[in-house]
C-alpha cells in the first residue's frame, strides 16, 4: 500500500537550517506530487508547497517562498524539504502527503 | 487566499449519536472541497474530497455536502472510532487553505 515515511524529529538551534525527508513507497513515485505541509503546536494545517517528482516543478505558499526548497530524489523514491533561516516560530510538525495519503510527520524543534 | 471557517471548533457527542461540522470558504470554491481526519498515532486520512465523494475506504456513515462556499460533514451512528479531529480543505485553488479543525469528544 501506499506509504509515506518521513524522517525523525529534529533540535535545531536558530538561524540553522533543517533537511527533512519523505520517502515514498507503494506506488510509482513520479506519478504523483508531493505536497508538505506545516502545523504548529494546537494550531492547525498551513500549506507550504508542492513538488512534481516527475518534472521538479515546484509551487510554493507565498508565505514560505523564502523559507522552504522542495526537492526530490528520483532513484531512492524521496522527496526533501529544507527550511532555512530558522526561527521559534518553524517549530512545528512538518508532514509531506499525497492526494490520499500522509506521512507520519517530522518535529521540528528551534532552540538554542 | 480563501480563507477556511470550520465550525464548531469543539463537539462533543455519544457513540450512536449523529453530528455536523460546517465549513466556509471566503468565496466560491464549487465543490473542491476534502475532508480530513486526525488521530494521535495515526496518519491524517483523507475522508472526502470534491466535497462528497466518499475516498475509498471511508464508512458510509461519513457524508459530506455542499458547494460554493458551504459545507458539511455529516457523521450518522457515531462509532468510537470517529472521536478525532476533522479538517476541512479547499483544494479549488493554490495556495491550498485548511480550517482551524473541529474536536470530536465522548460525551
Amino acid at each position: 500500500q501506499v506509504k509515506l515515511l518521513q524522517s525523525g524529529a529534529a533540535l535545531v538551534k536558530p538561524g540553522d537550517s533543517v533537511k527533512m525527508s519523505c520517502k515514498a513507497s507503494g506506488y510509482t513515485f513520479t506519478d504523483y506530487i508531493i505536497h508538505w505541509v506545516k502545523q504548529s503546536h494546537g494550531k492547525s494545517l498551513e500549506w507550504i508547497g508542492y513538488i512534481n517528482p516527475y518534472s521538479g516543478g515546484t509551487n510554493y505558499n507565498e508565505k514560505f517562498k523564502s523559507k522552504a526548497t522542495l526537492t526530490v530524489d528520483k532513484s531512492s523514491s524521496t522527496a526533501y524539504m529544507e527550511f532555512s533561516r530558522l526561527t521559534s516560530e518553524d517549530s512545528a510538525i512538518y508532514y509531506c502527503a499525497r492526494d490520499n495519503s500522509w506521512g507520519q510527520g517530522t518535529l521540528v524543534t528551534v532552540s538554542s | 487566499d480563501v480563507q477556511m471557517t470550520q465550525s464548531p471548533s469543539y463537539l462533543a457527542a455519544s457513540p450512536g449519536e449523529s453530528v455536523s461540522i460546517s465549513c466556509k470558504a471566503s468565496k466560491s470554491i464549487n465543490t473542491y472541497l476534502a475532508w480530513y481526519q486526525e488521530k494521535p498515532g495515526k496518519t491524517n486520512k483523507l475522508l472526502i474530497y470534491s466535497g462528497s465523494t466518499l475516498q475509498s475506504g471511508t464508512p458510509s456513515r461519513f457524508s459530506g455536502s455542499g458547494s460554493g462556499t458551504d459545507f458539511t460533514l455529516t457523521i450518522r451512528s457515531l462509532e468510537p472510532e470517529d472521536f478525532a479531529v476533522y479538517y476541512c480543505q479547499q483544494h479549488n485553488e493554490y495556495p491550498l487553505t485548511f480550517g482551524s479543525g473541529t474536536k470530536l469528544e465522548i460525551k
